[in-house]
């Protein structure tokens, strides 16, 4: 079951934050999240596995809410190279990977 | 972070013929390895998952007789594309399956874009 995304697109000035946000029908075992330019696969960004868990690397942070099944990405002051597109996947019990359908970000100077 | 090679990056071909393209591990053998479609502006499909040494697992809808692949060994899968059609065209991305102490995490190869004239 593909989980959902929103928004699906979001345009921000340089420095600006942002929040996209992934959730599932379904009880979650773990989230993953990716950013793809375009042109290119898709690259690690990180992954959480217990509700409540927040992890973070350098200005982008994400958390895990187990009981809302859902996950949610923070960008804080955007820089240009943040732009692309960001993919939730998720790994519900029992089974296989699933990718959302994808937030386009695009991050103006 | 594991690397995860692919060949060709790009092919153009005629309708009817066959495409192979292959998905390297370079730094970690890898059991099991996904291949994925993308359309433009679409998100990532799964289209199999290649597994060393046995039949891969095709997803529902995925035509296995012209899509094979073949997971010969822990760091090289292929994915034949057979009697390719211009509707066949589209960005192949493979990725290999990392075992993690608690969970496992994918990584991506560069992809390789189709073009079937």
């Amino acid at each position: 079951q593909q989980p959902v995304q929103s928004p699906q697109a979001v345009i921000l000035r340089e420095g600006e934050d942002a929040v996209i946000n992934c959730s599932s029908s379904k009880a979650l075992y773990s989230v993953h999240w990716y950013r793809q330019k375009h042109g290119e696969a898709p690259v690690f960004l990180m992954i959480l596995l217990k509700g409540g868990e927040q992890k973070g690397h350098e200005k982008i942070s994400a958390s895990f809410n187990e009981k809302k099944q859902q996950s949610s990405l923070y960008l804080t002051a955007s820089q240009l190279s943040y732009s692309g597109t960001y993919f939730c996947g998720t790994v519900n019990y029992g089974q296989n990977f699933v990718f959302g359908p994808g937030t386009r970000l695009s991050v103006l100077p | 972070g594991a690397v995860v090679s692919q060949h060709p990056s790009w092919v153009i071909c005629k309708s009817g013929t066959s495409v192979k393209i292959e998905c390297r591990s370079l730094d970690f053998q890898a059991t099991t390895m996904f291949w994925y479609r993308q359309f433009p502006k679409q998100s990532l499909m799964l289209m199999a998952t290649s597994n060393e040494g046995s039949k891969a697992t095709y997803e529902q809808g995925v035509e296995k007789d012209k899509f094979l692949i073949n997971h010969a060994s822990l760091t090289l899968s292929t994915l034949t594309v057979t009697s390719a059609h211009p509707e066949d065209s589209s960005f192949y991305i493979c990725s290999a399956r990392v075992s993690g102490r608690v969970t496992d995490t994918q990584y991506f190869g560069p992809g390789t874009r189709l073009t079937v004239l």
